[in-house]
């Protein structure tokens, strides 16, 4: 499968506790997009990647949400210590990155995150 | 920022019939609107896009329209097939980006054989 792949797919875990997601986007694309998807909603943008650097985060993500992307390649997503309304569908996505340009995003099949 | 609204968000409509969908946005400076079919438990994937320098874009049975004018774009599904169904997203770019994208709450679309 050459498409965006993440894992894990499911994620149960207890308040407080961390959690880190990983995304590897397709082998060509410079650019990466976290996004989060909950219920009878769009996806929100996270952040988003340039290669190795984190270009934007958005206001959605709180201090306890880091992401990196450390050789311009996979990508993780980590929130520390979670909280019930952390309880989503992330997605990432990957494009390619041709300049002052819209490109495709192609999306993964996203992680669902369940927060006790 | 950037602000979509979708509508409606379920339509039902008999196999065979055309599906409809409208968005607005609200960033004038907005110049990319691409619309997403997320089937159940599935991701989301691109169907069709269209640039704010053209005003419609056809796909075989599926087209979108665009009125920069009154800053709303919209989804034309013909001849509708039960393997449509699904929830429908469009979005907006958002001004002086050329990666981020602003979504609809999406439609979820049903046909019926």
């Amino acid at each position: 499968d050459t498409g965006v792949s993440q894992n894990p797919r499911h994620k149960i875990t207890k308040r407080g506790q961390n959690v880190t997601f990983r995304c590897d986007p397709i082998s060509e694309h410079n650019r990466l997009y976290w996004y989060r998807q909950t219920l009878g909603q769009g996806p929100e943008f996270l952040t988003y990647f340039q290669n190795e650097a984190q270009l934007e985060k958005s206001r959605l993500l709180s201090d306890r949400f880091s992401a990196e992307r450390p050789k311009g390649s996979f990508s993780t997503l980590e929130i520390q210590r979670t909280e019930q309304g952390d309880s989503a569908m992330y997605l990432c996505a990957s494009s390619l990155g041709l300049a002052a340009y819209y490109n495709e995003q192609f999306f993964g099949p996203g992680t669902r995150l369940t927060v006790l | 920022g950037e602000n979509v609204e979708q509508h409606p968000s379920t339509l039902s409509v008999q196999e065979g019939d055309s599906a409809v969908i409208k968005c607005t946005y609200s960033d004038s400076a907005s110049n990319y609107f691409p619309w997403y079919k997320q089937e159940l438990g599935k991701r989301p994937q691109l169907i069709i896009d269209i640039r704010s320098n053209v005003g419609e874009k056809k796909d075989q049975r599926i087209a979108v329209t665009l009125n920069k004018t009154a800053k709303h774009f919209s989804l034309h599904i013909t001849e509708t097939q039960p393997e449509d169904s699904a929830v429908y997203f469009c979005a907006a770019s958002e001004r002086g980006s050329n990666y981020k994208l602003t979504f609809g709450k999406g439609t979820l679309l049903t046909v019926n054989p």
